[in-house]
């Protein structure tokens, strides 16, 4: 099993719409999560940082489930500009190193 | 602008030769990392450096190099380049380990 998996998508979803997409990790002892944002041929940016509370930047909500190994980012009334690739990341078992995930590839459409 | 600088931004490169990617921070962080990204296998972690003066290997260490002299550069060599080394190459930063890592622009490299 990978330490940490996504779903590549593609996801075509409309623009306006609601979308979520969930990324599961395989170290329970995993204590930091991010998501990064990476557009075609572009670095990975940091999009948000996942708290065990969950937490909110605008029109996207990060949520964590320690329970069941996963995080999840949900974007609301989704915009042209949100098609990019989603990276998951995970720092495994505490020991300061980030895993990145394969990404999940989202596309607006008009 | 602070910020992570890159380069060369692309590069062919013919099998054999050595070849260094330069990578520079102004924010003085403690972390660098490089990495390599590849079609389907998302970012790999090729060396690490967790402050001016150490360094460790990551997951696909094989064939690469560098050194930390000082906290600003990050350089990566390949010693003698070969085709399965072709692949976008990012730099990246972090305050200390394990945070939130600030990346560069990536060097595409293409070993021919």
């Amino acid at each position: 099993r990978k330490e940490v998996e996504q779903d590549p998508g593609p996801f075509n979803v409309p623009e306006g719409a609601t979308v979520a997409f969930n990324c599961t990790y395989s170290n329970s002892a995993s204590q930091s999560f991010f998501w990064y944002r990476q557009d075609c041929r572009k670095e990975p940016k940091l999009l948000m940082s996942v708290y065990s509370s969950g937490n909110e930047d605008g029109r996207f909500t990060a949520q964590l489930n320690r329970a069941s190994q996963y995080i999840s980012l949900l974007i609301r009334d989704s915009k042209l500009s949100d098609s990019a690739t989603y990276l998951c990341v995970v720092n495994i078992g505490g020991n300061e190193k980030l895993t990145f995930g394969t990404g999940t590839r989202l596309t607006i459409i008009p | 602008i602070a910020g992570i600088t890159q380069a060369p931004t692309s590069q062919i490169l013919a099998a054999g030769r050595r070849m260094t990617l330069r990578c520079t921070q102004d924010m003085r962080h403690n972390a660098m990392y490089w990495y390599r990204q590849d079609l389907g296998l998302g970012l790999r972690l090729i060396h690490y450096s967790n402050t001016a003066g150490t360094t460790g290997k990551g997951e696909v260490p094989d064939g690469y190099s560098v050194s930390r002299a000082n906290t600003d550069d990050f350089p990566l060599t390949l010693a003698s380049a070969v085709p399965s080394q072709t692949s976008v190459y990012f730099c990246a930063s972090s305050s200390i380990r394990g945070q939130p890592q600030h990346f560069g622009d990536g060097t595409r490299l293409s070993i021919l």
